[in-house]
Order: structure tokens, then C-alpha cells, then sequence
């Protein structure tokens, strides 16, 4: 089965710096990755995913990811943060639905609180 | 062109009444599926629906069950509540059951 896990439960970082946020998979087959953020009593909004391709995938709002198959991570990155971006933010993977035959069921992480400040 | 939209957005049932939320997929999406989200927690996959069948299940109780019509919304049922049933109740659609997931704003279910 597979599993997520988001080593942080928050993140502080000072506006216009660096970000990152971390997310280390277990996946059977290929990995689908992908990032959510959540702010207050709303659902999730997708940021970016990968499939296959190139490791580094670029998404919403500025946000990167960098796929890292041999440490099986996925860490969300930002070059400059914004107080904007203080939000909860969820990594999740995918079935490989060729090995389950189907569904595109999510697995979700704890999420990792990001809290951007002046 | 409007996304996922779930109804009610709050509602608040007493333990071991039933409840029904719902939930209209975005546009061009044929496929529907249901997540958990407890408090502090990430959201946790109950089932997928697709050409009016359950297509995947969860870790969840026979007391969660769901529908999905010819329009290819959908309806989330939970029996008997339970205070651990009280969760932001998220929605997701998709192009087939293969395809990507886009999230409705969730139903806040409180159980008194």
C-alpha cells in the first residue's frame, strides 16, 4: 500500500525567502505525485504533479517541486515566499492504476502548516 | 464554467441520525469521488464512483455509502453518526476514473 509522509508539521519561513517543504513517498509501481494547498475552511486547490518527465515540475503561484526517485521525496519549493502563502499544505500520491486496474484514489499526508511572516 | 460544488456547506445532525450530502461534479467530469478530512488530519479516500457504480472503497464502515445519478452527481449517505463522523466531508471530480482530481469546498459535518 502506498503512503505519504510529511516530516514537518509546521514550517516558519520570513517573507522573500526561500521555502521548502518536505514529502517522502512509498509507492508499489510508478509514483503519481502531487501537492495541495488548503486554506481555511476551503477544499483543496491543486499546485502541480508529476507523472513522468523531468524531475524538477513547476506549478501554480511560483511553486516548484523536485521528484527524487533514489530518496523517494518530493519536496515543495519556492524561491521568495509570500505572507500569502501561509496556508496547510497536503503531498499525495496515487494508484498506479495500470498495477490496480483502476481509480485514481489519492493517499494523503498530514499536511504541513506554512506560516509566511514579515 | 463552475468546478466541484458540494451542498451543504455546514450542517450540524445528533448522534446516530443519517445525513446526506452532495455533490455536482465540474463540467466534462464523469467521475466522483468522496474523502474524510478529521481535524488535523489529511483528507482520507471513502469511495469512487463512476458510470453509477462504487469503483474503489476505503477503510470505511458499511455505514457510508453513496450514490451516483445518470447526471453523474453524487450523494454521500452516513448512517448512525457517531461523534468521530464530524469532519470536513470533501468531493473530488474527474475525467474517468483514471483522471485528475479537482476538489469541491468540502461540507463541514458536525455530530452533537
Amino acid at each position: 500500500a502506498q503512503s505519504v509522509a510529511q516530516p514537518e508539521d509546521q514550517v516558519n519561513v520570513a517573507e522573500g525567502n526561500p521555502l521548502t517543504v518536505k514529502c517522502t513517498y512509498s509507492v508499489s509501481g510508478n509514483p503519481y505525485l502531487f501537492w495541495y494547498v488548503q486554506y481555511p475552511n476551503r477544499g483543496l486547490q491543486f499546485l502541480l504533479k508529476y507523472i513522468t518527465g523531468d524531475n524538477l515540475v513547476k506549478g501554480s503561484y511560483g511553486f516548484e517541486a523536485e521528484f527524487n526517485k533514489s530518496q523517494t521525496s518530493f519536496h515543495l519549493k519556492k524561491p521568495s515566499a509570500l505572507v500569502s502563502d501561509s496556508a496547510l499544505y497536503f503531498c499525495a500520491v496515487r494508484d498506479d492504476w495500470v498495477l490496480t486496474g483502476g481509480g485514481n484514489k489519492l493517499t494523503f499526508g498530514t499536511g504541513t502548516q506554512l506560516k509566511v511572516e514579515l | 464554467d463552475a468546478g466541484v460544488t458540494q451542498s451543504p456547506t455546514h450542517l450540524i445532525k445528533t448522534r446516530g441520525q443519517q445525513v446526506t450530502l452532495r455533490c455536482s461534479p465540474k463540467s466534462g467530469h464523469d467521475t466522483v469521488s468522496w474523502y474524510q478530512q478529521a481535524l488535523g488530519q489529511g483528507p482520507q479516500f471513502i469511495f469512487q464512483y463512476y458510470e453509477e457504480e462504487e469503483r474503489q472503497r476505503g477503510n470505511f464502515p458499511d455505514r457510508f455509502s453513496g450514490h451516483q445519478f445518470p447526471n453523474y452527481s453524487s450523494e454521500l449517505n452516513v448512517n448512525a453518526l457517531l461523534l468521530g463522523d464530524s469532519a470536513l466531508y470533501l468531493c473530488a471530480s474527474s475525467v474517468g476514473p483514471t483522471g485528475e482530481s479537482f476538489f469541491g469546498q468540502g461540507t463541514r459535518l458536525t455530530v452533537v
